[in-house]
């Protein structure tokens, strides 16, 4: 079956970048997403990016898409205390049920 | 709009006994999910429905575990009988986007 893979740890300082990455193997995919699990909370959407896509930006979100490598990356400019959470990669298929990475967990030093 | 909204946040039960978690998913939105969150295993989908109608319950791991949709505004997961196993936190998420803040399950 499809499978998403992350490593589970990236340590950074404040005001560095972040770059977090995953790895997918369904050739199919459409869709690849970034979700974020602060601690006690839900998943919260981030961004998302269509598989025809290779780059997509939102404010300090820069989301990198290798369609050929099935690699993704979610880059965080300036990285700030509050950026500290589990970062989720999810992919899908049209509209079949989103594939979770296990996640990584960002922590941001002071 | 509330978003999503799960009841209880926390709930701790004895093996044995029912256990029911609730959904109030974003009004207008035609999809539901449940998944299971562990430490071991991640984020696993257990059932998601569309127009309230369950469209793949393989995710369920057994035959303790169903779920209904009795209407657009509300889902239940319940779990008869409970094992300490199913320990884990549960969310709801409506749409792909939006999800609740979960139920932290304990069976003891």
């Amino acid at each position: 079956g499809e499978d998403v893979e992350q490593s589970l740890f990236l340590s950074v300082r404040e005001g560095d970048s972040s770059v977090i990455n995953c790895t997918y193997t369904d050739s199919s995919s459409t869709y690849l997403y970034w979700y974020k699990q602060e601690p006690g909370a839900g998943l919260q959407l981030l961004t998302y990016i269509f598989s025809n896509m290779d780059m997509k930006q939102d404010q300090r979100l820069t989301v990198l898409l290798n369609k050929k490598d099935k690699h993704l990356s979610l880059r965080i400019a300036d990285t700030q205390t509050g950026d500290s959470a589990i970062y989720f990669c999810a992919e899908s298929e049209g509209n079949t049920p989103l594939v979770f990475g296990k996640g990584t967990r960002l922590s941001v030093i002071a | 709009d509330a978003g999503v909204i799960q009841s209880p946040r926390h709930e701790v039960t004895e093996m044995g006994q029912e256990v029911t978690l609730r959904c109030k998913p974003i009004s207008g939105h035609n999809s539901l999910f449940w998944y299971r969150q562990t430490m071991m295993r991640g984020l696993e989908l257990l059932i998601y429905f569309n127009n309230n109608v369950p469209i793949d319950d393989s995710g369920m791991p057994e035959d303790r575990f169903s779920a209904k949709m009795p209407n657009a505004s509300f889902s239940t997961l319940k779990i008869q009988p409970s094992e300490p196993r199913d320990s884990a936190v549960y969310f709801c998420a409506s749409t792909r986007a939006f999800f609740g803040q979960g139920t932290r399950l304990t069976v003891v």
